[in-house]
């Protein structure tokens, strides 16, 4: 079946340097996606979100890519810091439905 | 303003046990989703409630049912409560079709 799938489980970063996590999407229909940030012991915390007829959104310090062709997603950090360091999810909603579908996550880990 | 606000925080059972857990919404929302997340793995969606009814569901058996109250809060039971039922329960909230959806810290349950 079609499913949201990350490229890598874990990324580990220098502080300050810029993160790129990655999340593919198999369903073509799926037109919103949002990235979430998880730390231990809490739950998701919405970071920035996409809607199919865009390709680019900006917010602090994050920027999301969307690359309908090849069904893309990136979610990029800009100077990372290690409060940036948590499980990132990618998630896809198909129209019309309500059921939010997530990656199994990537695990960010920012060295001092 | 209180945000997603979920009882208990962590949960033992017995195997065979029934369990309900509790959440309520961010303020000013009206649709509670429940996921269930197990360790190393994105959230999985099991039903959203609006208007106190349950609007859609996942892919998860009928021992698992839910409630929403009058004043938006909610409730998941999980009936006959199975070891691989040990995950951790996510309760999100958000207004009506808003896709943007805000998360509670969750219920560790775990089944012994």
């Amino acid at each position: 079946g079609e499913s949201v799938g990350l490229h890598l489980p874990t990324l580990s970063v220098q502080e300050g340097d810029n993160s790129i996590i990655n999340c593919a999407y198999s369903n073509s229909a799926s037109d919103y996606f949002i990235w979430y940030k998880q730390e231990s012991g809490k739950g998701p915390q919405f970071i920035i979100d996409i809607r199919s007829n865009m390709d680019k959104r900006q917010g602090q310090r994050v920027t999301v890519l969307l690359n309908k062709t090849v069904k893309h997603l990136s979610l990029q950090i800009a100077a990372t810091q290690p409060g940036d360091s948590a499980v990132y999810f990618c998630a896809e909603f198909l129209p019309n439905n309500n059921d939010m579908r997530f990656g199994a996550g990537t695990r960010l880990t920012v060295k001092p | 303003d209180a945000g997603v606000t979920q009882s208990p925080t962590h949960l033992i059972k017995t195997r065979g046990q029934q369990v309900t857990l509790r959440c309520s919404p961010k303020s000013g929302h009206d649709t509670v989703s429940w996921y269930q997340q197990a360790l190393g793995q994105g959230p999985q969606f099991i039903f959203q409630y609006y208007e106190e009814e349950e609007r859609q569901r996942g892919n998860f058996p009928d021992r698992f049912s839910g409630h929403q109250f009058p004043n938006y809060s909610s409730e998941l039971n999980v009936n006959a409560l199975l070891l691989g039922d040990s995950a951790l329960y996510l309760c999100a909230s958000s207004f009506n079709t808003d896709t943007e959806a805000f998360f509670g810290q969750g219920t560790r349950l775990t089944v012994v």
